[in-house]
């Protein structure tokens, strides 16, 4: 029963326009989300995340949306560049107080010069 | 500052053999979780530590454990090997107790890539 998921296990977007990666979760206990990138032969490195009373959370190039009821949330990266092209992961603890994170399968991005 | 350190970064076994992979946080760090990556899977944990306890196990066979010691680095084990048990294993450490202390976010190292032959 994967309770994160990420549909689109790649995505292609030319440098300089928006890249929005995608995550749906079926755990409605779930109330705080983190996006992971990771790049070959690295570990991964955290990114954004948003707590369940945010609908929007902003870092930059980076900006975390989540629709509550809809169970989804989205990655915005706008403007993208190349240096993004990696994996893409979200993410979420079972609860407070834990590291136990379930992870997404991930989307690769490729950002094209 | 020194970074989640795992050792060795990659190895080779054959069926039915036991493995020992170790991790070494970041300094202040006392928190530790391990997560297997497979192609097929993904990211699953596999446990977390803090302070020498382990808090959480996800729902891996009693073949695969763990344990934290005194100055919070980490080993895992793998007993029995089998050839789906090959995989990068990940370790992460974090300074406080949950995702929510501190930005949330765990470091991870680079992993330790087993091939189980």
């Amino acid at each position: 029963d994967q309770q994160v998921k990420q549909n689109s296990p790649s995505l292609s977007v030319q440098e300089g326009r928006i890249s929005i990666l995608n995550c749906d979760y079926t755990n409605s206990m779930f109330d705080y989300f983190l996006w992971y990138k990771k790049y070959p032969a690295e570990g991964p490195t955290f990114l954004i995340s948003i707590s369940s009373i945010k609908d929007k959370n902003e870092d930059g190039r980076f900006t975390v949306f989540l629709n509550k009821s809809a169970k989804h949330l989205s990655l915005h990266i706008v403007p993208s560049q190349p240096g993004d092209s990696a994996v893409y992961f979200c993410a979420a603890p079972p609860g407070a107080g834990s590291y136990q994170l379930t992870f997404g399968k991930g989307t690769k991005l490729s950002v094209i010069p | 500052k020194a970074g989640v350190t795992q050792t060795p970064r990659y190895l080779i076994k054959t069926r039915g053999q036991q493995v020992t992979l170790s991790c070494s946080p970041i300094s202040g760090h006392r928190s530790v979780s391990w997560y297997q990556q497979t192609p097929g899977q993904g990211l699953q944990f596999l446990f977390e530590y803090f302070s020498e306890t382990q808090r959480n196990k996800g729902n891996f066979p009693g073949r695969f454990s763990g344990r934290q010691f005194s100055n919070s680095r980490s080993e895992m084990n793998v007993s029995t090997l089998e050839l789906g048990d090959s995989a990068l294993y990940l370790c992460a450490s974090s300074p406080g107790q949950g995702v929510r202390g501190n930005t949330g976010e765990l470091f991870f190292g680079e992993g330790s890539r087993l091939t189980v032959l």
